[in-house]
């Protein structure tokens, strides 16, 4: 069993519509991350929790420590915000702190 | 503009031959690693570096050399590449508090 799993592997919204991807790990953790990988491949770091909930434009990320989930959404959905969104979970055991494990990804198509 | 810099994007070569893949940064941030990204496998972790002189393996190590002599650059090194380490690399780089991660543009390395 992989130690993030991420939910759904595919998903097509129509434009304006509220996305929502779920993260759910198996390990103690010190932090998650949700990244972006646009379709040229490049990632970008769109939120690092620890606790809580944060919002940056129509981006919002929930974490629940004691149940070990995360949650990205994605308010007013535009073409644009396609891409893959993959959630990292830093672990907090001694030795491994400084080690990212991925989940496999969550393609979004937005359509026009 | 604060960047991580890999280099060459793209790479074609035989096995056995060589190489070495750049990443440089100009953040000054302590935190440095390396990822390769594969279709159902996802990113993995191979090497990071918590600061100068200081490395260490990730999930993936074989087949991989790493040196840290200065905090701006950590390149990669494959000394005798084989066809299954055709994929797609990246760098990363981060304060040591493991804040957002910064990550180069992708290195798309085919082995032949």
């Amino acid at each position: 069993k992989n130690e993030v799993e991420q939910s759904p592997q595919n998903l097509t919204a129509q434009e304006g519509e509220f996305i929502t991807i779920n993260c759910s790990y198996s390990v103690g953790i010190s932090a998650l991350h949700w990244l972006q990988q646009h379709p040229g491949g490049g990632i970008v770091s769109l939120f690092m929790l620890s606790s809580g909930k944060k919002k940056h434009g129509r981006l919002i990320a929930t974490i629940n420590i004691q149940e070990k989930h995360s949650s990205l959404h994605i308010t007013a959905s535009h073409p644009r915000d396609s891409a893959v969104y993959i959630c990292a979970v830093r672990s907090s055991e001694k030795g491994s702190a400084r080690q990212l494990t991925f989940g496999s990804g969550t393609q979004l198509t937005v359509l026009p | 503009e604060a960047q991580v810099t890999q280099n060459p994007r793209y790479l074609i070569t035989v096995t056995g031959k060589k190489l070495t893949v750049t990443c440089s940064q100009n953040m000054n941030h302590e935190y440095m690693s390396w990822y390769r990204q594969d279709p159902g496998l996802g990113l993995r972790q191979i090497y990071y570096s918590m600061n100068v002189e200081a490395t260490d393996k990730g999930d993936v190590p074989e087949g991989y050399k790493v040196s840290r002599k200065e905090k701006r650059n950590f390149p990669l090194i494959l000394e005798s590449p084989s066809p299954n380490q055709t994929s797609l690399y990246f760098c990363a780089s981060s304060y040591s508090g493991g804040y957002g991660y910064t990550f180069g543009s992708g290195t798309r390395l085919t082995v032949v």
